[in-house]
């Protein structure tokens, strides 16, 4: 049972660039999520998904775009990378709504935006 | 919105004693949770405990318990006999109950670096 899967594990990108980064559950969880960590700092949510085809904005959506076409999947796109973008990213899932359900993390994605 | 405080940055102890982590909040919700996470180096995020609001009684979990009060709206982790395995990043975070609409998702705090000494 991999769990929640993300993809890479690091990236460096030069301002301007894009990218995708990648998250996939093998636990047919409803709800999916992204959040950053930046130093000193505890994790921000950026957007959310509470099943495919529903997306939401967190609190710290700007600069990034989510889709949800399957249940497995819910990919982050960076359009336009930042240095500001330089974070750790973490992916998320649990079952349904509501914190009786576990919510399982990805290891993370470091990206780092010169 | 909510808002989640951690005041203490960094904390150092000896192995086998015990220590407290707090977490202050602020919120105009009835209905929501708390939680602590752990973070080691591995950078994995790990549930170490979770408390709903309504229930009265304070969680455990093994060598982990937390004081929730809730009119003080504080929040603190203990760990017994502490072990070199415990030295992690630690994170308390808030949840409001699903139900009660608007955005989803957990708000944490900045964690408290917890060191524990051999």
């Amino acid at each position: 049972n991999a769990g929640v899967t993300q993809t890479p594990k690091f990236q460096v990108l030069k301002t301007g660039q894009s990218m995708t980064l990648q998250c996939a559950q093998d636990m047919n969880h409803e709800y999916m999520s992204w959040y950053r960590q930046d130093p000193g700092m505890g994790l921000r949510l950026i957007h959310y998904s509470v099943g495919a085809g529903i997306t939401d904005q967190g609190e710290v959506p700007n600069g990034y775009n989510v889709s949800r076409s399957t249940t497995e999947d819910f990919p982050l796109r960076l359009l336009s990378a930042a240095p500001s973008q330089t974070s750790v990213y973490f992916c998320a899932s649990r079952a349904g709504t509501g914190a009786r359900e576990k919510l399982f993390f990805g290891s993370g994605t470091q990206l780092s935006v010169l | 919105a909510q808002t989640v405080t951690q005041s203490q940055p960094e904390m150092s102890v000896q192995e086998a004693e015990t220590v407290t982590l707090s977490c202050t909040y602020d919120t105009s919700e009835n209905n929501y949770y708390l939680f602590w996470y752990k973070q080691p180096p591995s950078r994995q995020m790990i549930l170490v405990i979770r408390q709903e609001a309504y229930k009265q009684q304070n969680a455990t979990e093994n060598r982990f318990s937390v004081n929730f009060q809730k009119a003080a709206k504080s929040f603190s982790l203990k760990i017994s006999d502490s072990q070199l395995g415990d030295t992690a990043m630690y994170f308390c975070a808030f949840m409001k109950h699903p139900y009660r609409g608007g955005a989803d998702g957990l708000t944490f705090g900045k964690g408290t670096h917890l060191i524990i000494q051999p």
